[in-house]
């Protein structure tokens, strides 16, 4: 089944400076990359997501690149603000076992400073 | 128009007890996913539903769980003879038909507490 890492597990950045979370997916036939950010004790937030026929999408301060050949998709956050404070989550849709279930990496924890 | 709907929000149960877990999906929506996310961890999937059929369960444990979306009324996630290790959140989110690369909508979470 479909595998996904996530990078890094915790990231402290200054407010204003740009934060990266970088993700490697394993089954090539994956074609749908969502991003969700949730806060303590709330439930996960879509903010962006990408299907495979893109190699990149923007949002205001949020953008999420795809690499298919390298089986791996980045989200990228710029001047980070103390509300962008929350566990970013990254996924991808398996086709295997039919339907559209979604394989979450593990999160990463990220603190933006004052 | 309402989110998806989880009830109870938290629950609180001693080992051996049965647990229920329901959820509303969106409206319009008649496709169900159920996630366990364990303590400081990521998602799971445990189980994909439409009305009255189970799709995928490949997620869910063997025993003691158990899931079903009736025609009528909220998909329901259960556990049997809870143990200290199904403490966690259970999240469902919904879509609108199942295709593929649609959107996941998740609701509040139920937080299990296995005393």
């Amino acid at each position: 089944g479909e595998n996904v890492e996530q990078h890094p597990s915790t990231l402290s950045v200054q407010e204003g400076d740009s934060a990266v979370i970088k993700c490697t997916y394993s089954d090539s036939a994956s074609n749908y990359f969502p991003w969700y950010k949730q806060e303590l004790g709330k439930r996960p937030q879509l903010i962006i997501d990408i299907r495979s026929n893109v190699g990149e999408k923007k949002d205001q301060r949020i953008a999420v690149t795809l690499n298919k050949t390298a089986k791996h998709f980045s989200l990228h956050i710029t001047e980070t603000q103390p509300e962008d404070s929350a566990v970013y989550f990254c996924a991808a849709s398996a086709v295997t076992g039919g339907g559209n279930k979604l394989t979450f990496g593990t999160g990463t924890q990220l603190k933006v400073e004052l | 128009n309402a989110g998806v709907m989880q009830n109870p929000r938290h629950l609180v149960r001693r080992r051996g007890q049965e647990a229920r877990l329901r959820c509303s999906p969106m409206k319009g929506h008649s496709h169900v996913y159920w996630y366990r996310q364990l303590p400081e961890e990521g998602l799971k999937f445990m189980v994909y539903l439409q009305k009255e059929n189970i799709i995928d369960e490949s997620g869910m444990p063997k025993e003691r769980f158990s899931a079903e979306f009736p025609k009528e009324g909220p998909s329901i996630l259960r556990i049997q003879q809870v143990v200290r290790g199904d403490s966690a959140a259970y999240f469902c989110a919904s879509s609108p038909t199942g295709r593929l690369g649609e959107t996941q909508y998740f609701g509040p979470g139920t937080r299990l507490l296995v005393l």
